[in-house]
């Protein structure tokens, strides 16, 4: 059964507008979530990263909320820019030193 | 900041041979060391964790005689694909963790498996 869900295989977006992506999990005992940025052939690029106790966490254009009894977080992306285009990946770790479990990832298209 | 580095990025190997992927810690030592697998259109698969002078922890379903991990140094986790078949052939990536719950996960830039 999958841990971690990503029900949007792709999000199409329009150049300067927000960018909302989604993601589920069901194990309670993931404790820290992370937001990654993917193209093909290479390794994940981390984004951001939000700890369960928190609700919101924000870098720059990127905001990862968490909300913690829907099982349920967002990366917002404001204003969404070309360079945005790829697969986003969320994760979630259920310990500080365990291995991630990934979502089947988002491919993000910025429209011009 | 930290980096991991991955090698080779890209691999065709016949059925049959054995191949070795390696991955190194290059400015920091990893405590722990990730091995995941990603086939088309697909998630990144946990297969095994590894610490450095202990043996692999492998996920439910990935055979460790298959996959063979060394975590001989804190800085270098080894996997290697025995006998590779076809149905091999993925995208393998590695992590590296800087210090336990701190989350600092590092990947590599991946590796291409083909196995024909």
């Amino acid at each position: 059964d999958q841990q971690v869900k990503q029900n949007s295989p792709s999000l199409s977006v329009q150049e300067g507008r927000i960018s909302i992506l989604n993601c589920d999990y069901t194990n309670s005992m993931f404790d820290y979530f992370l937001w990654y940025k993917k193209y093909p052939a290479e390794g994940p690029t981390f984004l951001i990263s939000i700890s369960s106790i928190k609700d919101k966490n924000e870098d720059g254009r990127f905001t990862v909320f968490l909300n913690k009894s829907a099982k349920h977080l967002s990366l917002h992306i404001v204003p969404s820019q070309p360079g945005d285009s790829a697969v986003y990946f969320c994760a979630a770790s259920g310990g500080g030193a365990d291995g991630l479990t990934f979502g089947k990832g988002t491919h993000l298209i910025i429209q011009p | 900041g930290a980096v991991v580095s991955q090698h080779p990025s890209r691999v065709i190997c016949k059925s049959g041979t054995s191949v070795k992927i390696e991955c190194r810690s290059l400015d920091f030592q990893a405590t722990t060391m990730f091995w995941y697998r990603q086939f088309p259109k697909q998630s990144l698969m946990l297969m095994a964790t590894s610490n450095e002078g202990s043996k692999a922890t492998y996920e439910q379903g990935v055979e460790k005689d298959k996959f063979l991990i060394n975590h001989a140094s804190l800085t270098l986790s080894t996997l290697t694909v025995t006998s590779a078949h076809p149905e091999d052939s993925s995208f393998y990536i590695c992590s590296a963790l800087r210090t336990p719950n701190t989350y600092g996960y590092t990947f590599g830039s991946g590796t291409r498996l083909t196995v024909v």
